[in-house]
């Protein structure tokens, strides 16, 4: 069974860097094929897409976030982090981490979810 | 980054069928954009339905098919259900595959 849980703070100020774990279970990211992304929702808002990190250590960014974002893997601690810096209230969402494969499917299995908010 | 569109709101009957679209600013959708669509019922998490244009999971009703049309991304559903009333959400692949952009959402209701 599959499973993903995002970490990380509910409350960051504004220009501070937020730090955010996925930490899964049921698969390994060392996997041929296997991917891990990440995408947030701000309240009542559609998704976004963020980041992705591959198997193979391949990573992927948001062409209009990449200057903030930074994808990282630690593959026998099953977790995947995402940093973002320069935090702002825009950037208020619930982040969500999702495992994919290879030619099967980009997020196939979702994390709950974990929501942050920015503010002084 | 290019900008994903669809519509915002649609009606479908119960037992009637209905298609949302997913367009791109940067021109026609082609399976190269690797088209995927998901579904978010309200306090929930997102559910693939579709990936790569037209292929199911195991998960994916049967009723829920997609395609491309126009131009555009299709998910087409036949014989809507209660329980398809949902927000649907495309997602599009850039730069060879290697950034995706969501579309806006489509809220459907079913009544």
């Amino acid at each position: 069974q599959v499973t993903l849980k995002e970490s990380g703070p509910a409350l960051v100020k504004p220009t501070q860097t937020l730090t955010l774990t996925c930490t899964f279970s049921g698969f390994s990211l060392s996997t041929n094929g296997m991917r891990v992304s990440w995408i947030r929702q701000p309240p009542g808002r559609a998704l976004e897409w963020l980041a992705r990190i591959d198997w193979n250590g391949d990573k992927l960014y948001s062409t209009s976030l990449k200057t903030r974002l930074t994808i990282s893997k630690d593959t026998s601690r099953n977790q995947v982090v995402l940093t973002m810096t320069n935090m702002d209230p825009d950037d208020t969402a619930t982040y969500y981490c999702a495992r994919g494969q290879h030619l099967l499917g980009t997020l196939n299995d979702w994390g709950q979810g974990t929501l942050v908010t920015v503010s002084s | 980054q290019a900008v994903v569109t669809q519509e915002p709101t649609l009606t479908v009957s119960p037992g009637g069928t209905v298609t949302l679209t997913c367009g791109s600013s940067t021109g026609p959708v082609t399976s190269g954009h690797y088209p995927y669509w998901f579904q978010q019922k309200p306090g929930q998490a997102p559910r693939s339905l579709i990936y790569d244009t037209s292929n199911k999971h195991s998960w994916t009703p049967a009723r829920f098919s997609g395609s491309l049309l126009g131009g555009k991304a299709a998910l087409t559903l036949s014989g809507a259900q209660p329980e398809d009333e949902a927000d649907y959400y495309c997602l599009l692949f850039y730069s060879n595959g290697r950034a995706g952009v969501f579309g806006g959402g489509t809220k459907l209701t079913v009544l």
